[in-house]
């Protein structure tokens, strides 16, 4: 069966500093990989999507960058932290556009 | 505008009640998904469907193709179903709209 690892569950991170969110999938070969935010009181916002090793789209202009080193390990960073970027972080993964998996989250706090 | 609205944005139902969520969308898409996310922040998704019906449970899906819409039903609404329901569509972009979602409460 496939699972979904995120982590880590909580960050609280200053102002500034610098951020890895890693996602890792189990059971499948070849997914579409994607990060979200959702922001407090707002809905999901899709950040970046994969197809593949080494491909990355990006949906939104911002601090963040993705990286794809593996077929199933999907990494979300930024080298300075921005307020802003405080929210909930969700990898999840799909075959093409059917149904989407999703991993547990990421509560990231920037103070 | 939003490529995919819902409503409504908050629902607060009796036990036992029947519930619809509707979604319209105004892009081309592959296929619609319904998704549930509980105030631990978890999501599951409930349906993935391109034309129809589906059924499980006391939860239905329906969708209408020509008019971009798509509702999601409960049946016999209990308080274990609160949480957010979410409208998203899949294009053959590979890529993901989501609504803002509808944040359901059912008393007891």
């Amino acid at each position: 069966s496939q699972t979904i690892h995120q982590w880590p569950a909580t960050l609280v991170q200053p102002v500034g500093s610098p951020l890895s969110l890693e996602c890792t999938v189990e059971g499948t070969s070849n997914p579409n990989l994607y990060w979200y935010r959702q922001a407090a009181g707002r809905g999901l916002q899709l950040l970046f999507y994969s197809v593949g090793i080494g491909q990355i789209s990006s949906e939104v202009p911002q601090n963040l960058s993705a990286s794809r080193p593996q077929d199933r390990q999907f990494i979300l960073s930024s080298k300075k932290l921005l307020l802003s970027d405080s929210g909930f972080y969700l990898c999840a993964w799909s075959v093409y556009t059917d149904t989407q998996y999703f991993g547990p989250g990421t509560r990231l706090t920037v103070l | 505008k939003n490529e995919v609205e819902q409503s409504p944005q908050n629902l607060t139902a009796q036990e036992g009640e029947f519930i619809t969520i509707n979604c319209s969308y105004s892009v081309g898409i592959s296929a619609l998904h319904w998704l549930q996310q509980h105030p631990g922040g978890g999501i599951v998704s409930l349906f993935m469907l391109s034309s129809g019906k589906k059924k499980h449970g006391r939860l239905i899906a329906t969708i209408n193709i020509q008019e971009k819409h798509s509702s999601l039903h409960i049946t016999a609404s209990h308080p274990r179903d609160s949480a957010v329901y979410i409208c998203a569509v899949g294009n053959t972009g590979n890529q993901f709209y989501f609504g803002t979602g509808t944040s359901l409460t059912v008393i007891p």
